[in-house]
């Protein structure tokens, strides 16, 4: 089990460009989560995705959004970057039932700096 | 809404030496406490969770927590360290019931040295 990967695993942009993370979810997992982690900060939630549609969204910005595909992966797009979006981005999965219904699990997460 | 305050953002101990990592949190509704540990450059890895039961929960490396309901607290407990626990540990907390966000703390930086 390869668990939750993301990538790319680093990645640096300028100020007004957009930006795609990519996250696979861990086998058996069909719903998946983003943080953003800003340095010397606790993950802050943005959005959750299951069934292919966004079930709960944090306080940011509509200049972040995302996508749920059939196979449970999921994208995260950031629109005109600012430089406070440098950040640690976590992607985390979990399932919809069974034992481990409350336990996310977490991906190594793509570093973003914004120049 | 919920929210989780860590008292301590360092927390520096000698090897062996016992520690406590302070957590406490806000919530008008029933909660899962969680703590997670992220080691340097890494992703978050979950070191025990409080879903229900047993107030007093523990790991395999042998950290425990207790959650306490009346002083809204699931501080986090070794008591004997090593230097391969220095890492950053985060409290967290969710509403019951299955698919909720997390909301995490601040973070504690504990650094175990010889």
């Amino acid at each position: 089990d390869a668990g939750v990967t993301q990538s790319p695993t680093h990645l640096i942009k300028t100020r007004g460009q957009q930006v795609t993370l990519r996250c696979s979810p861990k086998s058996g997992h069909d719903t998946v989560s983003w943080y953003q982690q800003a340095l010397g900060q606790g993950p802050q939630f943005i959005f959750q995705y299951y069934e292919e549609e966004e079930r709960q969204r944090g306080n940011f910005p509509d200049r972040f959004s995302g996508h749920q595909f059939p196979n449970y992966s999921s994208e995260l797009n950031v629109n005109a970057l600012l430089l406070g979006d440098s950040a640690l981005y976590l992607c985390a999965s979990s399932a919809s039932s069974g034992r481990a219904l409350n336990e996310q699990f977490f991906g190594p997460g793509t570093r973003l700096t914004v120049l | 809404a919920q929210s989780v305050t860590q008292l301590d953002s360092q927390v520096p101990v000698f090897e062996e030496a016992p520690v406590e990592l302070r957590c406490n949190y806000s919530s008008s509704v029933s909660v899962y406490l969680f703590w997670y540990v992220q080691y340097p450059n890494q992703g978050l890895q979950l070191l025990l969770k409080y879903l229900s039961g047993s107030t007093l929960v523990k790991s395999i490396n042998g950290f425990e927590a207790e959650f306490n309901k009346s002083q809204t607290s699931f501080h986090l407990r070794k008591p004997s360290v090593h230097i391969s626990d220095t890492a950053e540990y985060f409290c967290a907390v969710s509403r019951t019931g299955g698919g909720n966000k997390l909301t995490f703390g601040t973070g504690t930086q504990l650094k175990v040295e010889l």
